[in-house]
């Protein structure tokens, strides 16, 4: 069975440092996508970055990237240079052969000044 | 290009009623999922549909019903609400389905059942 497990529930940072979120997953599926997603309180789901099974470098937006270590089963967000904006519940998400999108139970980040 | 849009954005229904949310994918988008979002459960997976068909379905009870029109737009169904049905639906879009293809999602409807 497909699982998504984010070890943290809440991370705080100050402005402008970076943070690290933690995703590990699991799956049997030889092909896979792994999706991190941003949810403020507004309720609004935010595509951040996208990384494949099969992607030889890590994905990187702007002042997000994923630390992609396929062998440790992990797909951490890595949020650089961190902005009050960026305070919101975030999502990992995995889509494999089932094409369905398995999220984990999500981190609350909170930047304060 | 406009977003994934979803009608209504706030819904109150009773127990026993029934509800119809909408949803409208990015222009180009064929596949539209529905995911169910409390706090208790987390966000899960409802159903998917791809040029009006279902391909995927999640662990609801058949009180869950969904479908697709020829132009992509979606629309879901809940019967006899129960007041565990209260949550935030979202409706997520992408151009085709397949693992690899990002889900677009809408800004949700959240349902009350009083």
């Amino acid at each position: 069975a497909q699982k998504i497990t984010q070890t943290q529930p809440g991370m705080f940072v100050q402005e402008k440092e970076a943070v690290t979120l933690d995703c590990t997953y699991d799956t049997s599926d030889p092909s896979y996508g792994l999706f991190w997603y941003k949810q403020p309180s507004s309720g609004e789901m935010i595509f951040l970055i996208y990384q494949g099974s099969y992607d030889q470098q890590n994905a990187t937006e702007g002042r997000y990237s994923l630390n992609f270590q396929k062998a440790r089963k992990s797909a951490n967000l890595v949020i650089s240079a961190s902005q009050l904006g960026d305070s919101a519940m975030y999502f990992c998400a995995m889509r494999g052969n089932t094409d369905k999108l398995i999220f984990g139970t999500g981190t609350r980040l909170q930047v304060f000044p | 290009k406009a977003g994934v849009t979803q009608t209504p954005r706030y819904l109150i229904k009773t127990r026993g009623q029934q509800v119809t949310l909408s949803c409208s994918p990015i222009s180009g988008h064929r596949s539209v999922s529905w995911y169910q979002q409390t706090p208790g459960q987390g966000l899960q997976f409802l159903f998917e549909y791809f040029s009006e068909t279902q391909r995927n379905k999640g662990n609801f009870p058949g009180r869950f019903s969904g479908r697709q029109f020829s132009n992509s737009r979606s629309e879901m169904n809940v019967s006899t609400l129960e007041l565990g049905d209260s949550a935030l639906y979202l409706c997520a879009s992408s151009s085709i389905s397949s693992g690899s293809e990002t889900q677009y999602f809408g800004p949700g409807t959240r349902l009350l059942v009083l």
